[in-house]
């Protein structure tokens, strides 16, 4: 198992105000996932970063993943009662193909 | 597609029975895998499956868990005897994998919630 530690581990927010959730590790991934995941589903991919350093926006997220490839960020611009969820970085090994899941962060957003 | 099927959507059985996640993957995908989701330990990866076959089981918690895929569409995971600490939200997701393009996207179940009293 490779953790991946989720930052903070809960957010509460007004609407919009922008937020930054991080996932770091000392394992180095071959790519990086971001998830949301809402109550009573299973989560759904957000973005994939393959290469270190770079940055993907969508719409109002931003997400980075570091030179090194062993953390990322997401930022949320103006957050809207509609970003509430649970967010989860997931890290794809080297070796093999499986996702390793970080703690996850839970953001609820203040209309 | 309808998606990744998971059944039941919920479970409540007492200490000591049988139970038995199913998943029906999505068609086309080759390859699963099985998640246990608590409030306490987050999702935590439990088995994973390649064209059927069980690459890597180092997560499941006990000899109590076993999982099985007979088939491309089928998938079933089973704790037996089932105990209150395995109460949790399991779910399943499919992936179709190559050696050509990796870190594809991953489909999730809903989920099966699972109570042991």
């Amino acid at each position: 198992t490779q953790l991946l530690e989720q930052s903070p581990q809960f957010l509460s927010i007004q609407e919009g105000e922008n937020l930054t959730v991080y996932c770091n590790s000392s394992s180095v991934f071959s790519s990086l996932q971001w998830y949301r995941q809402e109550p009573g589903e299973g989560p759904v991919l957000l973005v994939t970063v393959v290469t270190g350093g770079e940055v993907k926006k969508l719409k109002r997220l931003t997400f980075q993943f570091g030179d090194a490839r062993k953390d990322s960020s997401l930022h949320i611009t103006a957050a809207q009662p509609g970003d509430t969820g649970l967010y989860l970085c997931a890290g794809y090994a080297n070796t093999g193909n499986q996702f390793y899941f970080g703690t996850g962060t839970s953001l609820t957003v203040i209309p | 597609d309808a998606g990744v099927i998971q059944s039941p959507r919920h479970e409540v059985t007492e200490m000591g029975q049988e139970v038995t996640l199913r998943c029906k993957p999505i068609s086309g995908h080759n390859s699963l895998f099985w998640y246990r989701q608590t409030m306490m330990r987050g999702l935590e990866l439990l088995i994973y499956f390649n064209n059927n076959v069980p690459i890597d089981d180092s997560g499941m918690p006990e000899d109590r868990f076993s999982a099985k895929m007979p088939n491309a569409s089928f998938s079933t995971l089973k704790i037996q005897p089932s105990e209150p600490r395995d109460s949790a939200v399991y779910f399943c997701a499919s992936r179709l994998d190559s050696w050509v393009v990796r870190g594809t996207e991953a489909f999730f179940g809903q989920g099966t919630r699972l109570t042991v009293v």
